[in-house]
């Protein structure tokens, strides 16, 4: 199954943009690229998906390299809410069962 | 409110019993997953469905349970095999199986061995 590699920890400051990395090298065609967050004893959180085209919605953007090997979640501009763990995870298209998430990045916002 | 319920939100349970944890959802999702997490890690896959009536193993289902007889419900049982039972389950749902849509979780449920 495909894995994905993510930066254990990220700081940013309040209201500036963060930029969490993501790299899947062995993505194949039919996974689809997901973003959750979860805050502690919390369930995750649906943050964003695409495909291949960049995509943008009200919580944040996601930019997909032309590849597809690596793609990045941007928080336009980060307040203190969205400290969470951030995970990058590949979900085929159509088999529910194949989707893996790893240890996500820890988010940390300073005021 | 639509959305997804997992019940209890802590339960203790003794060495050798078996214990069930509940998922119930009312946005008419097809698939249904189960998850186990671990302190500092990420989410493990336990069991799945894709559809009622039916659900497969995941990535670490020894000693654990499912059945999916109604379309909204998705209990994990959790059985005396399970070698290291203490984590914090998540249920999820989507309103198809696979990548094209996103995935809604429950609060989760806490379990500790005692």
């Amino acid at each position: 199954d495909a894995k994905t590699t993510q930066p254990n920890s990220m700081e940013s400051n309040e209201e500036e943009p963060v930029h969490l990395p993501c790299n899947h090298s062995t993505i194949s065609g039919t996974d689809y690229i997901h973003w959750y967050r979860q805050l502690p004893s919390q369930g995750p959180e649906y943050v964003i998906h695409g495909l291949t085209s960049n995509v943008n919605n009200r919580m944040a953007s996601l930019a997909i390299a032309e590849d597809r090997k690596s793609s990045t979640l941007i928080l336009h501009r980060a307040t203190l809410r969205d400290a969470a763990v951030y995970y990058c995870i590949l979900r085929m298209n159509t088999n529910a069962g194949k989707s893996t998430f790893g240890d996500g990045t820890t988010l940390t916002v300073k005021p | 409110d639509g959305g997804i319920t997992q019940s209890p939100k802590y339960l203790f349970r003794k060495e050798g019993q078996n214990v069930t944890l509940s998922c119930e959802q009312n946005l008419n999702h097809d698939a249904m997953y189960w998850y186990r997490q671990d302190p500092g890690q990420g989410l493990r896959l336990i069991y799945y469905s894709q559809i009622v009536n039916d659900f497969q193993k995941g990535d670490i289902a020894e000693g654990y349970s499912v059945s999916r007889e109604k379309k909204e419900s998705f209990p994990l049982t959790v059985t005396s095999a399970q070698k290291n039972p203490t984590a914090f389950y998540l249920c999820a749902s989507s309103i198809r199986p696979g990548g094209t849509t996103e995935a809604f979780f429950g609060q989760g449920t806490r379990l500790t061995v005692v």
